[in-house]
């Protein structure tokens, strides 16, 4: 079955770049979408943004001037990156399929993996 | 920017009826879904399209969506139904979640 595993520094200094990658396993990054997805501790669930393996991508106006997501159909990985990090963007971070027609809906989710803003 | 709203806890006794609400506007003009999270754990979907279920997930829990609200219900509410809930919604092709609703099954 189809799994999804983030990986990166779980350490980011401020006014630095948060970087992950995504992994999808046992089935084709093609014909799906991919989003990212974070959780500040004890707090609800943020969308920061999606990407078709096309290329095409859309984000979280809130975030927008501040993310990049990619996709590397030949490692079957999607990427983040999150430029200029405070404290506020310590969270666990989940990467996510987006699946159905009509109704989109996050059907697979990696574990999540805690990145923590710190000097 | 589009805002769904939630209640941040519900109380139930075992085998009673829970209703989360998640409102917004014209929320029922869109497609709603719910995940159930878990400490710990990932989140899970547990309703899409308003009401429909994946497969694996229990009868007990279905789905409405009307107006401006759309409600998650859990009929015979069981200890391992405590967690956190989360609607979501799409607007003009951005994702938005709610806020959550803490569920305590006492």
């Amino acid at each position: 079955q189809v799994q999804l595993q983030e990986s990166g520094p779980g350490l980011v200094k401020p006014s630095e770049t948060l970087s992950l990658t995504c992994t999808v396993s046992g089935g084709s990054i093609r014909s799906h979408y991919w989003s990212w997805i974070r959780q500040p501790p004890g707090k609800g669930l943020e969308w920061i943004g999606y990407i078709y393996y096309s290329g095409s991508t859309n984000y979280n106006p809130s975030l927008k001037s501040r993310v990049t997501i990619s996709i590397d159909t030949s490692k079957n990985q999607f990427s983040l990156k999150l430029s200029s990090v405070t404290a506020a963007d310590t969270a666990v971070y989940y990467c996510a399929r987006l699946f159905g027609d009509p109704d989109w809906y996050f059907d697979l989710w990696g574990r999540g993996t805690l990145v923590t803003v710190s000097s | 920017s589009y805002e769904l709203t939630q209640p941040p806890s519900v109380s139930v006794s075992p085998g009673q009826t829970a209703s989360i609400t998640c409102s917004g506007d014209k929320l029922g003009d869109k497609y709603a879904c719910w995940y159930q999270q878990k400490p710990g754990q990932s989140p899970v979907v547990v309703i899409y399209q308003d009401n429909k279920r994946p497969s694996g997930i229990p009868e007990r829990f279905s789905g409405s969506n009307s107006g401006n609200t759309a409600t998650l219900t859990i009929s015979g509410t069981q200890t391992m139904d405590e967690a956190d809930y989360y609607c979501q919604a799409w607007d003009s092709s951005l994702v938005v979640f709610g806020g959550g609703t803490k569920l305590t099954v006492l």
